[in-house]
């Protein structure tokens, strides 16, 4: 199988911290990870394209120093929603890829579960 | 990428094939036609992809035509469960950008 996970799967925060999304590969190392946010009613828009040991390549529009990314591992990114403030509630979704051409699940994306984010 | 058309929504009784149909008429000949699916509040599960031949897995069937322009995915049995937004993806590069995607609703 190809499972990805995500930690938490939903969190309320006050406005100005900072949250932490986790996303991790369970049974496969995935090279790059991708992380998607969906408002209610819309289809998911890509935020950023992580590849592991680099840094994240975003979508535009998206604030590089808002939505911190880091993807240390084959099997772990996570994403770092600084100074949250209510319009950046929503539902947060990662997916990963093996390595494309060589890995055994090709270049499928697979997605987590994904984490709804409330900032009050 | 090239984009796609879906209808907005389509419905089937349970138990009876889901033939869903996608348009992507300017496809090109490297890019991947991908369909996956949301169920409510969840994140995207994938079904199948192909390039020019049909394709089927335990989950559904992927009918491509010949010049490639459209596809139909096909649920043979479909269950409650199977109530979900349905996106049809091409993909040339790493990135998957979204549609709106078709909703099917199956009833009972």
């Amino acid at each position: 199988g190809a499972v990805v996970s995500q930690h938490p799967s939903w969190v309320i925060c006050k406005s100005g911290t900072s949250v932490k999304i986790e996303c991790r590969s369970l049974d496969f190392q995935a090279t790059t990870m991708f992380w998607y946010r969906q408002f209610p009613k819309q289809s998911l828009m890509l935020m950023a394209t992580s590849n592991e040991g680099s840094k994240a390549t975003y979508e535009q529009g998206v604030e590089k120093d808002k939505f911190l990314i880091n993807h240390a591992s084959l099997t772990l990114s996570t994403l770092t929603v600084t100074s949250a403030h209510p319009e950046d509630s929503s539902f947060y979704i990662c997916s990963a890829r093996d390595a494309p051409g060589t890995g055994r699940l090709g270049d499928t994306q697979y997605f987590g579960p994904g984490t709804r984010l409330t900032v009050l | 990428d090239a984009k796609t058309t879906q209808p907005p929504s389509m419905d089937c009784a349970e138990g009876r094939a889901a033939n869903l149909p996608c348009n992507h008429s300017t496809i090109s000949g490297n890019e991947y036609v991908y369909w996956y699916r949301q169920i409510h509040s969840q994140g995207p599960q994938y079904i199948i992809h192909g390039l020019k031949n049909n394709e089927t897995n335990e989950m559904a069937s992927l009918i491509i035509t010949e010049d490639r322009k459209s596809s139909t995915l096909i649920l043979p049995h479909a269950t409650l469960r199977d109530t979900a937004v349905y996106y049809c993806i091409v993909k040339a590069n790493s990135k998957l950008t979204f549609g709106k995607g078709i909703t099917l609703s199956v009833r009972p």
